[in-house]
């Protein structure tokens, strides 16, 4: 069936670093791809999404395009910040709405 | 702004009690879900609804059930909770619409001793 891989965290980086999570697909359609980050204490918010093949989704300086002859979704941001420490999963579209996700990557960003 | 809103932070049960968990949100939507979050598993999808009164499994719904009698309400229900139920579970919501996103609530942190 469809999965998500992400890597194994925890990321640990220093702030102003550049910052790679990697995720990978398995899917026999064309699904929709998404990056959501959990902040300590919350619930999950939608970070960004691409819907198609080569489409790039951005937002608060986070950056993933939508590779499909990689099949991969990878998540960078050129320069983090302490705020930036959070849980970030990946997830791809299913029928109905759902959303298949991945394990989620610990991001620990120190000053 | 969307508001899903689950009704206990914490929850600390019994082995054998039965248990509700509870979700509302605010934006008229449609679909609604319940998964579970735990550490090297990620999320995992319980139940979801798509209509009053509608409900599909998801991918773990053994010894879980839900209700859904109102479009802003869905409740999740252990009917016998067990320690292997010990989790942070977490409502979302969302459009009916291709594409759309989930909305999350905080979620519960249930303990079952």
């Amino acid at each position: 069936g469809d999965s998500v891989t992400q890597m194994e965290g925890p990321v640990t980086l220093s702030e102003e670093a550049f910052l790679t999570i990697n995720c990978t697909y398995t899917a026999t359609g064309y699904p929709s791809l998404f990056w959501y980050v959990q902040y300590p204490g919350e619930g999950l918010q939608l970070l960004l999404k691409a819907t198609k093949a080569d489409d790039k989704g951005s937002n608060k300086g986070f950056e993933a395009t939508y590779r499909k002859e990689t099949t991969s979704f990878h998540l960078e941001k050129g320069s983090v910040q302490v705020s930036d420490s959070a849980v970030y999963f990946c997830a791809l579209s299913a029928p109905l709405n759902k959303l298949i996700f991945g394990t989620g990557t610990l991001l620990a960003v120190q000053p | 702004d969307v508001k899903v809103t689950q009704s206990s932070r914490y929850l600390v049960k019994r082995t054998g009690e039965k248990v509700f968990l509870e979700c509302v949100q605010d934006m008229d939507h449609e679909n609604m879900f319940w998964y579970r979050q735990d550490p090297g598993l990620g999320l995992r999808l319980i139940y979801f609804s798509y209509d009053v009164k509608m409900k599909e499994k998801g991918d773990i719904p053994e010894g879980y059930s839900v209700s859904r009698e109102k479009k802003e309400r869905f409740s999740l229900i252990l009917e016998s909770a067990s320690t292997n139920q010990t989790s942070m579970y977490l409502c979302a919501s969302s459009e009916d619409s291709l594409n759309s996103p989930l909305h999350f609530g905080n979620g519960t942190r249930l303990t079952v001793t």
